[in-house]
């Protein structure tokens, strides 16, 4: 079960670097905010979530960043692991409607 | 406690034919989304249900269909099954709704 395709973008990064993937989401009215990370032959696994009225979330290693003036939503991940690998999507919604999924970015960690 | 359960993981069908395809949810959830995935679209919302009722559909054609049992549990069904259907199609269950939704394996289907 492979989780996207061919053309994502693709962030590489050296083991025990810190990445950052960002997304532009495309509802302003959007209030609640979720990242996903996608491994090969898997469902997403729910990573962190941030509402509208909120401008930063820390987790465990990863941080996300909303900047609702310019619509776009960032996953930073500290200190990268090679388990960090994998297909990173972002999802809005609003109002407790749909998720709306970005097309995914691909994160490659080399050792 | 155990997560998402869809089944089958793996269906291969043929043009014309239809296809049911299962999702358990979280013990304790009532809302359960549909998507499907594909290297073209990506992910791509189908429907929600929650307490047995349809709340949110996404924009996919009338062959595309659902229902929820009491006990929460979903099923989608596919008619009249073209090529372009063939994708991982993902269940999602939450307490509440569509959003804080954790999501199954998936169920790779291939149209013939």
């Amino acid at each position: 079960g492979e989780s996207v395709g061919l053309h994502l973008p693709t962030l590489s990064v050296q083991e025990g670097d810190n990445s950052i993937i960002n997304c532009a989401y495309s509802n302003s009215a959007s209030d609640y905010f979720i990242w996903y990370k996608q491994e090969s032959g898997k469902g997403p696994q729910f990573i962190i979530d941030i509402r509208s009225n909120m401008d930063k979330r820390q987790g465990q290693r990863v941080t996300v960043l909303l900047n609702k003036t310019v619509k776009h939503l960032s996953l930073q991940i500290a200190a990268t692991q090679p388990g960090d690998s994998a297909v990173y999507f972002c999802a809005e919604s609003n109002n407790t409607d749909k998720l709306i999924f970005g097309t995914g970015t691909r994160l490659q960690v080399f050792p | 406690k155990a997560g998402v359960t869809q089944t089958p993981r793996y269906l291969i069908k043929t043009r014309g034919q239809q296809v049911t395809l299962s999702c358990s949810p979280i013990s304790g959830h009532r809302s359960v989304s549909w998507y499907q995935q594909t290297p073209g679209q990506g992910l791509q919302f189908l429907f929600e249900y929650f307490s047995e009722t349809q709340r949110n559909k996404g924009n996919f054609p009338g062959r595309f269909s659902g229902r929820q049992f009491s006990n929460s549990r979903s099923e989608m069904n596919v008619s009249t099954l073209e090529l372009g259907d063939s994708a991982l199609y993902l269940c999602a269950s939450s307490y509440r709704g569509p959003t804080e939704a954790f999501f199954g394996q998936g169920t790779r289907l291939t149209v013939v």
